[in-house]
C-alpha cells in the first residue's frame, strides 16, 4: 500500500514570497491533515479535512494560510505571503476515519530567509 | 485546557538498558492516545492506540500501558535502533477529534 506522498521535500524562499505544498493521502482515507512541526516540538494542526469538508482549521493564520482538498483526495496547502516563523516542517497525515490512527509524509522542510 | 507532556526530553541509554517514557495528560473524557516514532528528517511513525485505562500493547521490544492519568512506552533491551525521537499524542471527546500532541521524548541507544 502506497504511503503518503507529499511534495517538495525541501523549500527556500525569501520572506514575502509565495509557497505552496501538495499531499496525495493513501487511498481510501477520508481524513486529511496539515500539521507544522517546529524543531523540538510535536506537529501542530494547521487544518483537517473531513472528505472535502473543513472540521477544523482553529489554528490555521487564515490571513496568510490557504488550504483545499480537491474532490476529496489530493490537498494543497499555501502560504502567502511568507514571514520569517513559518520556517518549519509541514507534515500531511491522512486515516480512514476521524478517529483511528494517522500516517504521515516524508515532510517538507520550508527555510524563509 | 487538554494537555499533554513527556518525560523525560532526553533519555540516552547503553544498550540492552531497559528504561520506560512517560506521557501524562490532562483531558476532559479521553477517546484515545497514539504513540509515534519520529526518526530525523522523516514524519512520525504510527506505533500503538491505546482507549481505555489498564490497556497494554506491545510491538517487538516495545510496550505502551494507559492510566487515567498517564501513559508509559516501556523499552526492554533496547538496540541502537531504537534510536528515535517518541511522540505522544491524545484525542478528547470533546476535541472534535483533534489530537493534542507532546513535545516527545528523545532516545539514545549507545552501542
Amino acid at each position: 500500500e502506497a504511503g503518503v506522498a507529499q511534495s517538495p521535500r525541501y523549500k527556500i524562499i525569501e520572506k514575502r514570497q509565495s509557497v505552496a505544498f501538495w499531499c496525495n493521502p493513501i487511498s481510501g482515507h477520508a481524513t486529511l491533515y496539515w500539521y507544522q512541526q517546529i524543531l523540538g516540538q510535536g506537529p501542530k494542526l494547521l487544518i483537517q479535512f473531513q472528505n472535502n469538508g473543513v472540521v477544523d482549521d482553529s489554528q490555521l493564520p487564515k490571513d496568510r494560510f490557504s488550504a483545499e482538498r480537491l474532490k476529496g483526495v489530493d490537498s494543497t496547502l499555501k502560504i502567502q505571503p511568507a514571514k520569517l516563523e513559518d520556517s518549519a516542517v509541514y507534515l500531511c497525515a491522512s486515516s480512514k476515519r476521524e478517529n483511528t490512527e494517522a500516517f504521515f509524509g516524508q515532510g517538507t522542510r520550508l527555510t524563509v530567509v | 485546557e487538554d494537555q499533554v507532556t513527556q518525560s523525560p526530553e532526553a533519555l540516552r541509554l547503553q544498550e540492552g538498558e531497559s528504561s520506560s517514557l512517560n506521557c501524562s495528560y490532562t483531558v476532559s473524557g479521553l477517546r484515545g492516545l497514539f504513540w509515534y516514532r519520529q526518526d530525523p528528517g522523516k514524519g512520525p511513525e504510527f506505533l500503538f492506540t491505546l482507549y481505555s485505562a489498564g490497556e497494554e500493547k506491545e510491538k517487538e521490544r516495545l510496550k505502551a500501558t494507559l492510566t487515567k492519568k498517564e501513559s508509559f512506552l516501556h523499552i526492554t533491551a533496547p538496540k541502537p535502533e531504537d534510536s528515535a525521537t517518541y511522540l505522544c499524542a491524545v484525542q478528547g471527546l470533546d476535541s472534535n477529534y483533534q489530537l493534542i500532541w507532546g513535545a516527545g521524548t528523545k532516545l539514545i541507544i549507545k552501542p
